[in-house]
């Protein structure tokens, strides 16, 4: 079946330095994919929308330049949180759609925590 | 705007007996779809099954059915005869096809354990 794939699976860093975190369709190409985050028992939470070829689209209230968003091509979408700070320390996880209404297919997420 | 609502933070059930996890949403879209996630403790998502709004038969995985009463705007996920392994987070969600990209919406979730 289609598989995303996305990492790293849990990072560490420091307050101050950015991070990156990738999120590939393996056999699939995703003109669209989807960034969420989660904190500890709480739900997902809708970051944006990535697009290939365009900018993505933020949801209210995510600053678009503390987390940076390309989508290189058609199989690859990049989450950079820059500047990180304790606050940014979640649950990041990255979905894409094949298709349709055909289920979302998500990555395996990555733990993020900022000391 | 849509909205997913899961009113069951926790749910407790003996193992074998079945169970019922709320879903009640909300949408101006006349074409949606809804769908039921597992999340265990590893954060990865597992979906379990899908239905669509015209689907007129109730959606069935194995040991997962889909409870589909449009009028009322419910989408429970039942589950027949549970296995300790059931023990996970359950998100209900929604797409919808206006707005384009069809991104998914989660409701709050709620936790079910499975008691030997």
């Amino acid at each position: 079946g289609a598989v995303v794939s996305q990492h790293p699976s849990w990072v560490i860093c420091k307050s101050g330095t950015s991070v990156k975190i990738e999120c590939r369709s393996l056999d699939f190409q995703a003109t669209t994919m989807f960034w969420y985050r989660q904190f500890p028992k709480q739900s997902l939470m809708l970051m944006a929308t990535s697009n290939e070829g365009s900018k993505a689209t933020y949801e209210q209230g995510v600053e678009k330049d503390k987390f940076l968003i390309n989508h290189a091509s058609l199989t690859l979408s990049t989450l950079t949180v820059t500047s990180a700070h304790p606050e940014d320390s979640s649950f990041y996880i990255c979905s894409a759609p094949e298709g349709g209404f055909s289920p979302l297919h998500f990555g395996n997420g990555t733990r993020l925590t900022v000391t | 705007a849509q909205k997913i609502t899961q009113t069951q933070p926790g749910m407790f059930v003996q193992e074998k007996e079945a169970v019922t996890l709320d879903c009640t949403y909300d949408t101006s879209d006349q074409s949606y779809g809804l769908f039921w996630y597992k999340q265990p403790s590893s954060g990865e998502m597992i979906f379990l099954i899908y239905q669509g709004s015209y689907d007129e038969q109730n959606a069935t995985e194995g040991r997962y059915s889909l409870n589909f009463q449009k009028a009322r705007k419910s989408a429970n996920l039942v589950i027949s005869a549970s296995q300790l392994g059931d023990s996970a987070m359950y998100f209900c969600a929604m797409r919808g096809s206006i707005q384009g990209a069809q991104k998914l919406v989660f409701g709050q979730g709620t936790r079910l354990t499975i008691n030997p």
